[in-house]
């Protein structure tokens, strides 16, 4: 267990609908971190967030956006959903912003029909 | 621009067997992290390792060792007499820097492994 939560664990959605992939980092780490992986692109950074700040965008779409709150835990929020959206969404958090010793949530699995 | 390379994309061995991932990166920034990541069916995403641009002494934990080599950009990993939990997908990755690779973590495809009794 990394300490990192993420709900809900699977997600099933029609395309055109809007979802909120919700994560909690390890008590202490201020860094958050959101891949997308699927079987056509693989492990993709998303963005990141420390300390309630975007500190790093990566292949982010802008159907999708982020945000991390004050308690620390962020949101992924993911709309006009397309099939293409279908993937697996990981959390990551880490003490600082360039540690970079990225520990894993379990992921949520989002399938859009 | 960042990227990583794992050439194989399936090795399958049996057990008590060694067997090498191996891992080549690009990067144009002189300080970077490379790690290793452990994919188990179960889907989560398991810390092995990070090493650090500066240090290039090859470190052993338990059955795992991994060599790391400037000279060539790889960054190998090697799992001694493998056994049947061992089995999962491999993914070494590349962190740098500055600029907007700051923070982020670049992911080659991955390799899957099957070890066999």
């Amino acid at each position: 267990d990394s300490g990192v939560t993420q709900t809900p664990k699977h997600l099933i959605t029609a395309t055109g609908q809007r979802v909120t992939l919700r994560c909690s980092p390890r008590s202490g780490d201020l860094s958050v971190y959101w891949y997308q992986q699927s079987l056509d692109q693989g492990l993709q950074f998303l963005i990141q967030y420390y300390n309630g700040e975007e500190r790093a965008k990566g292949n982010i779409l802008e159907r999708f956006s982020a945000q991390q709150f004050p308690d620390l835990h962020s949101e992924l929020n993911l709309s006009s959903l397309e099939l293409g959206d279908s993937a697996l969404y990981f959390c990551a958090s880490s003490v600082d912003s360039r540690n970079n010793e990225q520990f894993f949530g379990p992921g949520t699995r989002l399938t859009v029909l | 621009a960042q990227k990583v390379t794992q050439a194989q994309t399936e090795i399958s061995v049996v057990e008590k067997e060694d067997v090498t991932l191996d891992c080549v990166y690009e990067t144009r920034d002189t300080t970077y992290y490379l790690f290793w990541y452990k994919q188990p069916p179960s889907g989560e995403l398991v810390f092995l390792i990070r090493r650090n641009s500066f240090d290039e002494q090859n470190e052993i934990s338990g059955r795992y060792s991994w060599n790391f080599q400037k000279s060539t950009s790889s960054f190998n990993f090697t799992i001694t007499a493998s056994q049947v939990v061992d089995s999962a997908v491999y993914f070494c990755a590349l962190s740098s820097f500055g600029g907007t690779s700051y923070g982020k973590l670049t992911f080659g495809q991955g390799t899957i492994l099957t070890v066999h009794p």
